[in-house]
């Protein structure tokens, strides 16, 4: 039971336009939702975070958007560089309930930036 | 301010050897994870630790145990390494449960 879904395994855009990476949730539980960015060799690297009372979260050119009802949020990277090209996560959590501990993640996305 | 340290890098096992790897803090987080990290399965979580003294079972927690004696180290054994072991081994700590974490660079490990 995948609770958050990535469901592009990749994605290639050209430098300077805009990149967008999807994540769709199942548990309308989830209060909290982060984007991490991975690049080969690695850990996770936090980007920005949105919580449910909110619809949009900037961070210079990243933005997060957060759709409750369609249970889908995307990240909107403007511009893009080469040097974005990376593995994006989605991840989800319950902030209020049993299992508060945990982030739920997404099986990523790979996203190629071509100069 | 190193973060989240790992140590080591990499390492190879025969099937059956034993492993401890080390994970370190010093960001004064109450929380740890261990991670693992394979082809088309994302990030599935080993074991946590919610403070020091404290671990606590994943998803995926069999063959593998943990003890946080210090609050600024989580420690992931493997009693007897199988090569479904294989894989990318990742810690990570939150100041609270549900909320940003961050992670080491990882330990590349191969049982063979």
């Amino acid at each position: 039971d995948q609770q958050v879904k990535q469901n592009s395994p990749s994605l290639s855009v050209q430098e300077g336009r805009i990149s967008i990476l999807n994540c769709d949730y199942t548990n309308s539980m989830f209060d909290y939702f982060l984007w991490y960015k991975k690049y080969p060799a690695e850990g996770p690297t936090f980007l920005i975070s949105i919580s449910s009372i909110k619809d949009k979260n900037e961070d210079g050119r990243f933005t997060v958007f957060l759709n409750k009802s369609a249970k889908h949020l995307s990240l909107h990277i403007v511009p893009s560089q080469p040097g974005d090209s990376a593995v994006y996560f989605c991840a989800a959590s319950d902030r209020s309930g049993g299992s508060n501990y945990k982030l739920t993640f997404g099986k990523g996305t790979l996203l190629t930036v071509n100069p | 301010n190193a973060g989240v340290t790992q140590t080591p890098k990499f390492r190879v096992l025969k099937t059956g050897q034993s492993m401890t790897l080390l994970c370190a803090q010093d960001m004064n987080h109450e929380y740890m994870y261990w991670y693992r990290q394979d082809p088309g399965m994302g990030l599935r979580l080993i074991h946590y630790s919610v403070g020091e003294g404290t671990t606590a079972k994943g998803e995926v927690p069999d063959g593998y145990n943990v003890s946080r004696l210090k609050k600024q180290n989580f420690l992931l054994g493997l009693e007897s390494a199988a090569p479904s072991q294989t894989s990318v081994y990742f810690c990570a700590s939150s100041y609270r449960g549900g909320m940003a974490q961050y992670f080491g660079p990882g330990t590349r490990l191969t049982v063979l």
